[in-house]
Parts: structure tokens; sequence; C-alpha cells
């Protein structure tokens, strides 16, 4: 089944500065890939999704980038604020006997001081 | 703006009893998840639906948890009996599969507590 690697687990930066979170994935054949933020105390929330056929994406300060050969996928978030810091989780969707399932990384604490 | 609801937000149990924890998933989605989340752990899958048929729930503890979906709107997850290990915030998510994925809506989740 598949399987998804995200780093780092904590990240701290200046407030303005970016952020970068890497996850890889384990199954060629996964064609979907959200990020989650999730704030301390709530419910996970999709920030930006990409999907196979695209390599890039974009939406204000948040983008995420796709290497499907690589198997890896990236979110970048430009100019910090403190209201980014939460959790950050990725995702793909992986094949496993004919249905669908989404797989999570484990986890990005992201930190922005100040 | 249509959300995942949970029931209850919290609860505190002794070990032993049996908890039960509902979510009325989006109307019109068709696939409905139990995640468990603790500190250690992330986000584990527990079990998953699609059309009210469970497709997976290798996840799920097999002699205590137990999850069911009676119809399309309740999705419950059983434990019975529990134990200070179960303690964890379990969230149910929904969304629609057909030609493409759509996004997972998640609920705000139970805190379980066993004491």
């Amino acid at each position: 089944g598949e399987n998804v690697e995200q780093h780092p687990s904590t990240l701290s930066v200046q407030e303005g500065d970016s952020a970068v979170i890497k996850c890889t994935y384990s199954d060629s054949a996964s064609n979907y890939f959200p990020w989650y933020k999730q704030e301390l105390g709530k419910r996970p929330q999709l920030i930006i999704d990409i999907r196979s056929n695209v390599g890039e994406k974009k939406d204000q300060r948040i983008a995420v980038t796709l290497n499907k050969t690589a198997k890896h996928f990236s979110l970048h978030i430009t100019e910090t604020q403190p209201e980014d810091s939460a959790v950050y989780f990725c995702a793909a969707k992986g094949e496993n006997t004919g249905f669908q399932k989404l797989v999570f990384g484990t986890g990005t604490r992201l930190l922005v001081s100040p | 703006d249509a959300r995942v609801t949970q029931t209850p937000r919290h609860k505190v149990t002794e070990m032993g009893q049996e908890v039960t924890m509902r979510c009325q998933p989006i109307l019109g989605h068709n696939t409905v998840f139990w995640y468990r989340q603790t500190m250690m752990q992330g986000l584990e899958l527990l079990a998953y639906f699609r059309n009210r048929a469970p497709l997976d729930d290798s996840g799920m503890p097999k002699d205590r948890f137990s999850a069911e979906m009676p119809d399309a709107t309740l999705a419950t997850l059983k434990i019975q009996p529990s134990e200070p290990r179960d303690s964890a915030v379990y969230f149910c998510a929904s969304g629609r599969t057909g030609g493409y994925f759509s996004p997972l809506h998640f609920g705000n989740g139970t805190r379980l507590t066993v004491t």
C-alpha cells in the first residue's frame, strides 16, 4: 500500500521568511495530493491540493509542487505570518485492491515567530 | 457551509465501558473515513466506507472496535470495552468518489479520555 513520509517534523521560522515542507510517496499510481492545516485543538482543514497532471499550483502565499518522477511533493509558504503556525499534513491518494483512500504523512509543526 | 458533524465533542469514561461516537457526513458525500489522532501517531486510518459498505478496516483493532454505517446520514464507531490506550481524538471525514477524488472534509472530532 501507499506510504507517505514527511519532513521536517518541526520547523521554526521568523515572520516574513519562507517555509518549505517536503513529502515523498511510494505508490507511483497515486494521483491526488492534498495538504491540510491543523491549528491547535481544531480539525484538519484543506488548504491546497494538486493532481498528478499538474506540476505546480499556487494560491496566494502558498504553493505546492509535484515531481512525479521522484515521487515527491512540497508545500511552500512565503511571507510567513504568526497565524500560519500550525501542524501541516501532506497526504497521497493510494490505490489498494480497487478502492481509494488518503494516506497521511506524520505532520510538520510550523512555528512562526514574530 | 456544509460540515461533517461529530458527537460527542468530548467523552470521559472509565476503563471497560462502552463508547459510541457518531458522525453525520456532508449530504451527498458517499465516502466516510474514521481517523484516530494521538501525539505520537499522527492521523491513523481506522476504517473506510464507500456507499455505506465497509471497504477497509485493517487499521482497527477488531477485538474491541467496530464501525458501522446504518444509513447514509450516520456513521458510528464503537469501542467495547474501552482501555486507557484508546484515549485520543477521533475524527470522521467525508468525501465523494467517482471520476475524481474530491477533498476530504473533517469533522471537529471526539476527544476521548479513558481513565
